[in-house]
């Protein structure tokens, strides 16, 4: 049973455009973490929101948590050809293992 | 500070074969996770391990184990190698055990010919 859905699963845009992508549930998380992986490479952790609602930003980068804690959203601005990549978010519930989502990879074209 | 280190990073096996794959989580992390990734089924989860425990476990025959050391190392082994077993595996350490912030290592990539 796959508890996060993350769409799209394939996104390829060009250099400069905005971007969205999303990871929805029907559990609860108590926090929820979002990884980028290039080929190759283990994923790299880029955030960790926990609060419901809660926004952060990094850079051209911008996470938000979702009220009830169920979903997440990844909203990158004019992006770059560096952005390439596979973006995973991940679910923890407590003391059980972290729940991955299959991925959106995302490619962008310069 | 230094990161998550696996051991290979690339290995390549025949069918029938065992291998056991390293990792040194970051220093101070006690809790070790396994993941086997390949393309079609994306992350799968294989086993937690923290203080020399097994906490966790998914769904992988028996084949797959692991163990914890006490200076946080882990390794994990499969035997009976299958052509199936060709995928990356990755290992990420954490603080705590569960689910909290986990960082992973670069990966071994194991190709069973």
């Amino acid at each position: 049973t796959q508890l996060l859905e993350q769409s799209p699963q394939f996104l390829s845009i060009q250099e400069g455009e905005n971007l969205t992508v999303y990871c929805n549930s029907s559990s609860v998380f108590s926090s929820l973490q979002w990884y980028r992986q290039e080929p190759g490479e283990g994923p790299v952790l880029l955030v960790t929101v926990v609060t419901g609602g809660e926004v952060k930003k990094l850079k051209r980068l911008t996470f938000q948590f979702g009220d009830a804690r169920k979903d997440s959203s990844l909203h990158i601005t004019a992006a770059q050809p560096g952005d390439t990549g596979l973006y995973l978010c991940a679910g923890a519930q407590g003391a059980q293992k972290l729940v991955f989502g299959q991925g959106t990879r995302l490619t962008i074209n310069p | 500070k230094a990161g998550v280190t696996q051991t290979p990073r690339y290995l390549i096996k025949t069918r029938g074969q065992q291998v056991t794959l390293s990792c040194s989580p970051i220093s101070g992390h006690r809790s070790v996770s396994w993941y086997q990734q390949t393309p079609g089924q994306g992350l799968q989860f294989l086993f937690e391990y923290f203080s020399e425990t097994q906490r966790n476990k998914g769904n992988f025959p028996g084949r797959f184990s692991g163990r914890q050391f006490s200076n946080s190392r882990s390794e994990m082994n499969v035997s009976t190698l299958e052509l199936g077993d060709s995928a990356l595996y990755l290992c990420a350490s954490s603080l705590a055990p569960g689910g909290w912030e986990a960082f992973f290592g670069q990966g071994t990539r194991l190709t069973v010919v």
